[in-house]
């Protein structure tokens, strides 16, 4: 399967903490990308880390990328009550992506 | 002025019907997909359509037809519904489709579909 795995199946923390997430997957990739899920909501694209690239940020987002390790991780920081959602990381064309990780930010 | 809406958001009926899921985009993609989620999360992909033309068709039960009648429309058929047909069902687009390396999907809301 190529699909990739994330790590933890659910993560809880504090508001303000920092939350962090992981992907691996089984095949080369060309790049690799992250999405949130809300309850009864669609997917929504976070940020996209190519394969050549191995960290990159948007906001209180980090994500980086390790090819040799066909490993991920994403990073939250000073999460906020409205970050709880699910968490997916994405390869492969078409896109192809893992369980998620579901988070919960407690206020 | 929803990128990506498809409707019903619920769709309740019995086994042995047949339903329709409906897929509209106005960002001007080329390539609209479905996607299946289950219970435990996992999301799937269905079909492909690339300018109305089918691309990929995952294994699929022939029960489920998939009609594009032009590149903003992708329609999800399901014929004699089975309880393992429940899940939520996602529509995609993104800009360039198959072959391409940095597609970003743009995903409707979903439409939850419960088979009784």
């Amino acid at each position: 399967s190529q699909q990739g795995e994330e790590d933890p199946q659910a993560l809880s923390i504090q508001e303000g903490e920092n939350a962090t997430m992981n992907c691996s997957y089984k095949t080369s990739i060309n790049n690799l990308q992250w999405y949130r899920q809300n309850s009864g909501r669609g997917l929504v694209h976070l940020i996209l880390i190519r394969s050549n690239e191995r960290e990159k940020h948007s906001g209180r987002l980090r994500v980086t990328l390790d090819t040799s390790k066909k490993s991920s991780s994403l990073l939250i920081t000073a999460s906020r009550a409205a970050d709880t959602a699910s968490y997916f990381c994405a390869t492969h064309t078409p896109l192809v992506f893992g369980k998620g990780t579901r988070l919960s930010v407690i206020a | 002025d929803t990128a990506v809406s498809q409707t019903p958001k619920y769709l309740v009926t019995q086994m042995g019907n047949d339903k329709s899921i409906k897929c509209e985009q106005n960002l001007g993609h080329d390539t609209m997909y479905w996607y299946k989620q289950d219970s435990k999360k996992f999301l799937k992909i269905m079909f492909s359509y690339n300018n109305k033309e089918l691309i990929i068709n995952e294994t699929v039960p022939n029960r489920f037809s998939p009609k594009s009648p032009d590149k903003a429309h992708l329609n999800l058929h399901i014929n004699s519904l089975e309880l393992g047909d429940s899940a939520v069902y996602f529509c995609a687009s993104s800009y360039r489709g198959q072959g391409a390396t940095n597609e970003k999907l743009f995903f409707g809301s979903g439409t939850q579909l419960s088979v009784l």
